[in-house]
């Protein structure tokens, strides 16, 4: 079955203390994002990578980290997590651009 | 660089009238418009989308139009039906790259 998958699902952990969401896709898409829902602002993306060893900002950067090594996973890293970063992300992947995009089912993550 | 802006953020309708939202983008050469729908608790899933070299698509009782010269697109759903209460967002991009930018969303009500 084609999908994007993404771990974990729920998180709740400390300020400061380093995570990784990770994200994998068996479609062999060429084109990985992150996104973040909060109420009212919508989606916002983190960051993208259209190949392997290619990423880019999205509009809200800061605070993260991403890596593309292979072309199917795109881990989102916190090194150094903050409250302000308590939200709904969401990975998802394209075949190029300006393609359909596939999210993944989410992870809630609250910083305390 | 693009910006989207989505109205209304709320729309509530009878089982059976229609439902327009309304969309303006900033960047002129944005060429790919995506919509999607967030069912409560679920991913976003596309449902239509347009490019720019086109100026209206159906789906059956989705359609979107697009007007490059006003820079506004509208999703239009016809006959709505319960199962159409969602948030739905509409997203420009550039299909060389995968720098969407998504609208802040509107959270349809179909009354029965």
């Amino acid at each position: 079955e084609a999908q994007v998958t993404q771990n974990p699902r729920y998180l709740i952990t400390v300020t400061g203390k380093k995570l990784t969401v990770t994200c994998s896709q068996n479609m062999n898409h060429e084109y990985m994002s992150w996104y973040r829902q909060d109420p009212g602002l919508g989606l916002r993306q983190i960051y993208y990578s259209m190949n392997v060893e290619v990423t880019d900002k999205g509009d809200v950067p800061e605070g993260y980290k991403v890596s593309r090594k292979e072309k199917r996973n795109f881990p989102l890293i916190l090194e150094s997590p903050s409250p302000n970063q308590t939200s709904l992300y969401f990975c998802a992947s394209s075949f190029q651009g300006g393609t359909e995009a596939f999210f993944g089912q989410g992870t809630r993550l609250t910083v305390v | 660089g693009e910006n989207v802006e989505q109205h209304p953020s709320t729309l509530s309708v009878q089982e059976g009238d229609s439902a327009v939202i309304k969309c303006t983008y900033s960047d002129s050469a944005s060429n790919y418009f995506p919509w999607y729908k967030q069912e409560l608790g679920k991913r976003p899933q596309l449902i239509i989308d347009i490019r720019s070299n086109v100026g209206e698509k159906k789906d059956q009782r989705i359609a979107v139009t697009l007007n490059k010269t006003a820079k506004h697109f509208s999703l239009h759903i016809t006959e709505t039906q319960p199962e159409d209460s969602a948030v739905y967002f509409c997203a420009a991009s550039l299909t060389n790259t995968d720098k969407l930018i998504f609208g802040t969303g509107t959270r349809l009500q179909v009354f029965p």
